[in-house]
């Protein structure tokens, strides 16, 4: 079956403009990460969401940062007001528990440049 | 905090040679382990995992074992390929979400 995907795949765009990054999951996967890939580094933990909830937010690194899910399947993340050290990979996973010991399973993610 | 800390790339070896790329972690109660891959061009994929201390995972060549005593989940290969080139991530769990080390890229020459 398809997995997961992200939308767009690259995004240009100017210091103090909004963009929404989008993530379609598997289908019937309860759980729903978001992690962020700058360049040289590891993956640092966005947020996770349960279903349509997402009990712990405290991986966004500023209040720019929000995320929705609705109807337990896509995910939006939005940042607002974009600054230069936002670019970085914005990678989406899911997987079908939320248990970390269930496979993550990654999308090809949004590379966004913020000039 | 839980920490994950791996070797520094890039790794550069020839083909059909031996590969140890290290992870150590820092992590309280009974983590799991795991290695990530990540080929050009593709995301990323799990290549392995160990749930409990002195577990073995393996996978496509690979393996990895769980060493509580050194806290280690050191990955290695017998014989490396082309086809193996790519960027390796080591990860650990934290509750719901995992703690990833920085990656280390391996390039296999032929």
């Amino acid at each position: 079956g398809a997995g997961v995907s992200q939308s767009p795949s690259n995004k240009v765009t100017e210091k103090g403009k909004d963009v929404e990054l989008r993530c379609d999951p598997i289908s019937g996967h309860t759980a729903l990460y978001w992690y962020r890939q700058s360049l040289g580094q590891g993956l640092e933990f966005l947020i996770y969401f349960q279903g349509n909830s997402a009990p712990d937010k405290s991986g966004l690194p500023s209040d720019r940062f929000s995320a929705e899910r609705t109807g337990g399947s896509v995910s939006t993340l939005t940042i607002q007001r974009t600054q230069q050290e936002d670019s970085a990979v914005y990678l989406c996973a899911s997987s079908l528990l939320t248990s970390v010991q269930e496979t993550q399973y990654f999308g090809p993610g949004t590379r966004l440049l913020v000039l | 905090g839980d920490s994950v800390t791996q070797m520094e790339g890039p790794v550069t070896l020839s083909e059909e040679a031996f590969l140890t790329i290290n992870c150590t972690y820092t992590a309280t109660g009974y983590p799991s382990l795991f290695w990530y891959v990540q080929y050009p061009g593709e995301g990323l994929q799990l290549l392995l995992k160990a749930t409990k201390a002195d577990d073995k995972g393996s996978n496509k060549g690979f393996e990895a074992t769980y060493r509580k005593e050194t806290t280690s989940f050191h990955l290695e290969k017998g014989s490396v390929q082309v086809s193996d080139s790519a960027v390796y991530f080591c990860a650990t769990d934290s509750n719901y979400q995992l703690i990833w080390g920085a990656g280390t890229k391996l390039i296999i020459k032929p």
